[in-house]
């Protein structure tokens, strides 16, 4: 079936690096994708990691992909008390029209 | 930069009354989606949208529901007759086609409109 699964809290003192884990089940994802989400707001885009790569940069974040294992994960440097929010990891899938499967979210605490 | 728009931000319904959310996807974008997030809860795909039919939907999205691209610019979501358990955030999406691959593009997300039934 298509899930994706991810630990639900991560704490983190401020400025060590954070590292969230997402596991797939559906080979067939196009796009995996890292939403953050603030208290009531909306989904924000962090980045996204097209499946025929393995990594992506973006300033603090990085992503790795290993598509043997299905398993994605968003590392911040320096994390900041401003990067403290649910993350939600995602993929893209094709079957017939295109979906996208949230996982359940990871709540990062950042403690001062 | 080109952005999915959602109105209103924030409607209170009736139990039992009819709700239409409305979106305007990125311009040249061709699939059409929306998702809608119970609080607390994860993000749930509810429908998809393609060459104005729908391609896939999910077992949340029953009769009660209904999309619909009017005039070409707008993508809605009705829902018939509200129930309490409607309230939620509601996503809508859109993703255009890669240049090479035939793939589509990232989905792009609105900001949510927050449905309450009371």
């Amino acid at each position: 079936g298509e899930d994706v699964e991810q630990s639900l809290f991560l704490s983190v003192r401020e400025g060590d690096s954070s590292v969230i884990n997402c596991t797939y089940t559906d080979s067939s994802s196009t796009y995996l994708y890292w939403y953050k989400q603030e208290p009531g707001a909306g989904l924000q885009l962090l980045t996204y990691i097209f499946s025929n790569m393995d990594m992506k940069q973006d300033q603090r974040l990085t992503v790795l992909l290993n598509k043997k294992d299905k398993h994605l994960s968003l590392r911040i440097a320096d994390t900041q008390t401003g990067d403290s929010a649910i993350y939600f990891c995602a993929e893209t899938l094709y079957t017939g029209g295109f979906k996208t499967i949230f996982g359940a979210g990871t709540r990062l605490f950042v403690k001062a | 930069e080109p952005e999915v728009t959602q109105t209103p931000s924030h409607q209170v319904t009736q139990m039992g009354q009819e709700v239409i959310l409305r979106c305007v996807p990125i311009s040249n974008h061709l699939y059409f989606y929306w998702y809608r997030q119970i609080l607390g809860q994860k993000v749930e795909f509810l429908v998809s949208f393609y060459n104005n039919e729908i391609s896939e939907k999910s077992e949340i999205f029953d009769d009660q529901f209904s999309v619909e691209r009017p005039d070409g610019s707008n993508f809605t979501l009705k829902i018939r007759s509200t129930k309490l358990e409607d309230s939620a955030m509601y996503f809508c999406a859109s993703s255009g086609l890669r240049r090479t691959g035939g793939l589509g593009t990232e989905a792009f997300f609105g900001q949510g409109t927050r449905l309450t039934v009371v």
